[in-house]
């Protein structure tokens, strides 16, 4: 059972425009979220993270919006740079009082054209 | 400072071998992860270690075994791999695992089993 679901396998957007990526997730219990970042060959680095008690965190170009209600959160880079073309892993922690074991989505690779 | 180090970057073993794949970080954490990462399957956990002098069981441990050297070092062995279990693996690390602070994950390493 899929706890956390990025149902988007890929996107592409052209350079300036907006990303929207998109996860959703099952459990209740989760009330930490986060965004990582992969490059080929690297590993995740991490980009934006939000608490469970706020419903928006921004930072820079990026912005991570929570709707609880929905178990739906997504991710919003403005404006959408080449160099943002990367896989975009969702992951989320809570139910337990080790916040290092994260639940991840399956990734969505963003594509930003130029 | 360089964060997480993982060796090897590549491996290929043939069915039935074992290894040891090596990780550690010099920013003086308290916890550290291994994950595997699959095609379609997002990132998930094999064992952690909360601290020093403890390791425990994560979501995917089968076929694995950690040990938790010292502080820096957290390594993860396969004592007779398989096929499944080709993957890249990721060592990560957090300062404190009772605390929301982001994971900090190696390079990887690349393993085939054939």
């Amino acid at each position: 059972d899929q706890q956390v679901k990025q149902n988007s396998p890929s996107l592409s957007v052209q350079e300036g425009r907006i990303s929207i990526l998109n996860c959703d997730y099952t459990n209740s219990m989760f009330d930490y979220f986060l965004w990582y970042k992969k490059y080929p060959a690297e590993g995740p680095t991490f980009l934006i993270s939000i608490s469970s008690i706020k419903d928006k965190n921004e930072d820079g170009r990026f912005t991570v919006f929570l709707n609880k209600s929905a178990k739906h959160l997504s991710l919003h880079i403005v404006p959408s740079q080449p160099g943002d073309s990367a896989v975009y892993f969702c992951a989320a922690s809570g139910g337990s009082s080790n916040t290092g074991k994260l639940i991840f989505g399956q990734g969505t690779t963003l594509q930003v054209k130029p | 400072n360089a964060g997480v180090t993982q060796t090897p970057k590549f491996q290929v073993l043939k069915t039935g071998q074992s290894m040891t794949l090596q990780c550690a970080q010099d920013m003086n954490h308290n916890s550290m992860y291994w994950y595997r990462q699959d095609p379609g399957m997002g990132l998930r956990l094999i064992y952690y270690s909360a601290s020093e002098g403890t390791t425990d069981k994560g979501e995917v441990p089968n076929g694995y075994n950690v040990s938790r050297l010292n502080k820096r070092e957290f390594s993860l062995r396969l004592e007779s791999a398989a096929p499944s279990q080709t993957s890249v693996y990721f060592c990560a690390s957090i300062l404190h695992s009772s605390y929301n602070s982001p994971l900090h994950f190696g390079n990887g390493t690349r393993l085939t089993v054939t």
